[in-house]
């Protein structure tokens, strides 16, 4: 059964980093991508970038591109997102979610249970 | 950036049809997706490469994809039903993007 567990809520300050993690189990970690979606309160759902378990590869959105680091631990089937210079805004529900391929294209077919960053001075 | 547009409210009797669009330019060109969310809960997939459902949902869903617009359909609503729904879509020059939800009303 599949399974993915993030970390529990974090309070920042403006300015501040979050690394929130994403522990995989339940099928082969390196055989699936993970990509992070976030949700601001009472709003949609935006992408912000997919890792591959299998070599490490990233792909950001432009809009996180200088301020998001997504990482992989192979020996923990754990993926790590950090993200940097905490702002207001940036106070969201973030989920990790595999990505199955099918046919050269992907969809997000397991959820984690989302993290809740929240960014008060 | 690339954009999907969906309608913010639908709403439908129980057991009518609901219509749910979500449209992009050349949408029909990608390969889109859409996601359940109910109050509280992570999204979950209930359709997939344009048409595909996965295992455990129920048939009443289902989805197409042409032209500028995907549609995800409803056949017969239920209660359960209730929820945000968001089109995803992908291609390898807009990697995953995401419709602003609708929300579905089942009264």
């Amino acid at each position: 059964q599949v399974h993915l567990v993030q970390s529990g809520a974090e309070v920042k300050k403006p300015g501040a980093s979050v690394k929130v993690s994403c522990t995989a189990s339940g099928y082969t970690f390196s055989l699936y991508g993970i990509s992070w979606v976030r949700q601001a309160p009472g709003q949609g759902l935006e992408w912000m970038g997919w890792i591959s378990a299998y070599n490490g590869n990233t792909n950001y959105a432009q809009k996180y591109q200088d301020r998001v680091t997504m990482t992989t631990d192979t020996s923990t089937s754990t993926v790590y997102m950090e993200l940097g210079s905490l702002r207001s805004d940036d106070t969201a529900v973030y989920y990790c979610a595999r990505v199955h391929y099918y046919e050269s294209s992907g969809y997000f077919d397991y959820w984690g249970q989302g993290t809740l960053v929240t960014v008060s001075a | 950036s690339y954009e999907l547009t969906q309608p913010p409210s639908v709403s439908v009797s129980p057991g009518q049809t609901a219509s749910i669009t979500c449209s992009g330019d050349k949408l029909g060109d990608k390969y889109t997706g859409w996601y359940q969310q109910k109050p509280g809960q992570s999204p979950v997939v209930v359709i997939y490469h344009d048409t595909k459902r996965p295992s455990g949902i129920p048939e009443r869903f289902s989805g197409s994809n042409s032209g500028n617009t995907a549609t995800l359909t409803i056949s017969g609503a239920q209660d359960v039903d209730e929820a945000d729904y968001y089109c995803q879509a992908w291609d390898s020059s807009t990697d995953w993007v995401f419709g602003g939800g609708t929300k579905l009303t089942v009264l």
